[in-house]
């Protein structure tokens, strides 16, 4: 079984502060995808890089692949009320029936007002 | 915008029920997924299907069937309700975009079961 592991597991910050969310594996992946979850709610995909090296914006949100395509970052500036959620990561493969994506636990990020 | 949408968001039931989950996509999708998600664990995944009529365990099938009758439609059943079957249920389609998978997610139905 492949495995993504996120950290940190939960993150409470203030409104305004910085914050970087990590996503790693021993495993390569094809491509790698970033979901906000808020409560009560399914995941909603965020943005899917496929890349290695690969670095996208989305306004305040920066996602980074990793060069050797093991790992992910998630970095959020001046964070708001509004990113509150549970972030999760999940790595796809390649190749012929490949359906699945492996996720991992999910950070869950509290902004403070 | 791809929807998938789950007919239940809220469910109540007793144990022994038979329970019937429903998620439709509009999408074409061929492929749809089954999951479970419950704190610390992550999501864990049930069942997919590749196709209609096709259908594979995922990590953790045990108490669970599934229908896909349609391209569409996929159904997610439990036999006989337990109380440890009490969970967030979230379906998903997905497609092949470029090499990557992209999962589509329905908003989930949190299932009781007392």
């Amino acid at each position: 079984t492949q495995l993504l592991e996120q950290s940190p597991q939960f993150l409470s910050i203030q409104e305004g502060e910085n914050l970087t969310v990590y996503c790693n594996s021993s495993s390569v992946f094809s491509s790698l995808q970033w979901y906000r979850q808020e409560p009560g709610e399914g995941p909603v995909l965020l943005v899917t890089v496929v890349t290695g090296g690969e670095v996208k914006k989305l306004k305040r949100l920066t996602f980074q692949f990793g060069d050797a395509r093991k790992d992910s970052s998630l970095h959020i500036t001046a964070a708001q009320p509004g990113d509150t959620g549970l972030y999760l990561c999940a790595g796809g493969y390649s190749g012929a029936g490949s359906y699945q994506l492996t996720f991992g636990k999910g950070t869950k990020l509290s902004v403070i007002p | 915008d791809v929807k998938v949408t789950q007919s239940s968001r809220y469910l109540v039931k007793r144990t022994g029920e038979k329970v019937f989950l429903e998620c439709v996509q509009d999408m074409d999708h061929e492929n749809m997924f089954w999951y479970r998600q419950d704190p610390g664990l992550g999501l864990r995944l049930i069942y997919f299907s590749y196709d209609v009529k096709m259908k594979e365990k995922g990590d953790i099938p045990e108490g669970y069937s599934v229908s896909r009758e349609k391209k569409e439609r996929f159904s997610l059943i439990l036999e006989s309700a337990s109380t440890n079957q009490t969970s967030m249920y979230l379906c998903a389609s997905s497609f092949r975009r470029g090499g990557s998978t992209i999962q589509y997610f329905g908003a989930g139905t949190r299932l009781s079961v007392l």
